[in-house]
């Protein structure tokens, strides 16, 4: 089945220590994205990636990184997480097709819900 | 700055009665527009997308949607509702050949039986 796989679903963590939010994909896609949920205020993206080793910021990248060492892989890091990174993330990814942008066709991953004490 | 306005936060319709869900955006070139849903509990699944072309752009689950470049809208619409349509709603601009996105907000709908 295709799919975009997150983990941990669900964590609680507290101020300062270091998580990484694994994603996953299995249809061979070159474009892979970031995205928090917050009430009220919709997606924010955070990171996308256009292929391997090729990272960029969305609008919201202050206290988190990403890496795209693989194809399929696109883990999100906050290396010293804040109460206000409690938000539920969600991981897109979509081939590269024309025309292409950054909304294009994305299978989205289930969500991974993180709360920050 | 590219921006996307979903002017409705919440909307109840009852079902089998038609709906309208509003989303105007700013862009500056011709904008690749598209609307998300998301049932409670899940990622957000593609409705519908407009690149160019016929303005009137339908999409699964009966939905369709119209661009007007006049009001820079891009609204949604089913004529009939179903129950299972009750989920929250985003429309999201792509910006043209880059990887960054814009969604709204969203609008939640809830379908009165």
């Amino acid at each position: 089945e295709a799919q975009v796989t997150q983990n941990p679903r669900y964590l609680i963590t507290v101020t300062g220590k270091k998580l990484t939010v694994t994603c996953s994909q299995n249809m061979n896609h070159e474009y892979m994205s970031w995205y928090r949920q917050d009430p009220g205020l919709g997606l924010r993206q955070i990171y996308y990636s256009m292929n391997v080793e090729v990272t960029d910021k969305g609008d919201v990248p202050e206290g988190y990184k990403v890496s795209r060492k693989e194809k399929r892989n696109f883990p999100l890091i906050l290396e010293s997480p804040s109460p206000n990174q409690t938000s539920l993330y969600f991981c897109a990814s979509s081939p590269l097709e024309e025309p292409f942008s950054g909304a294009n066709v994305l299978t989205f991953g289930a969500g991974s819900r993180l709360t920050v004490l | 700055a590219q921006s996307v306005t979903q002017p409705d936060i919440h909307i109840t319709v009852s079902e089998g009665a038609s709906l309208e869900l509003r989303c105007n955006y700013s862009y500056g070139a011709t904008p690749y527009l598209f609307w998300y849903v998301q049932s409670p509990g899940q990622g957000l699944q593609l409705l519908l997308k407009y690149f160019s072309g016929d303005t009137l752009v339908q999409g699964i689950k009966g939905f369709e949607a119209e661009f007007k470049r006049s009001q820079s809208s891009f609204n949604l619409r089913k004529p009939s509702v179903h129950w299972s349509d009750a989920a929250e709603y985003f429309c999201a601009v792509g910006h043209t050949n880059a990887g960054k996105s814009t969604f709204g907000d969203g609008t939640t709908l809830t379908v009165k039986p």
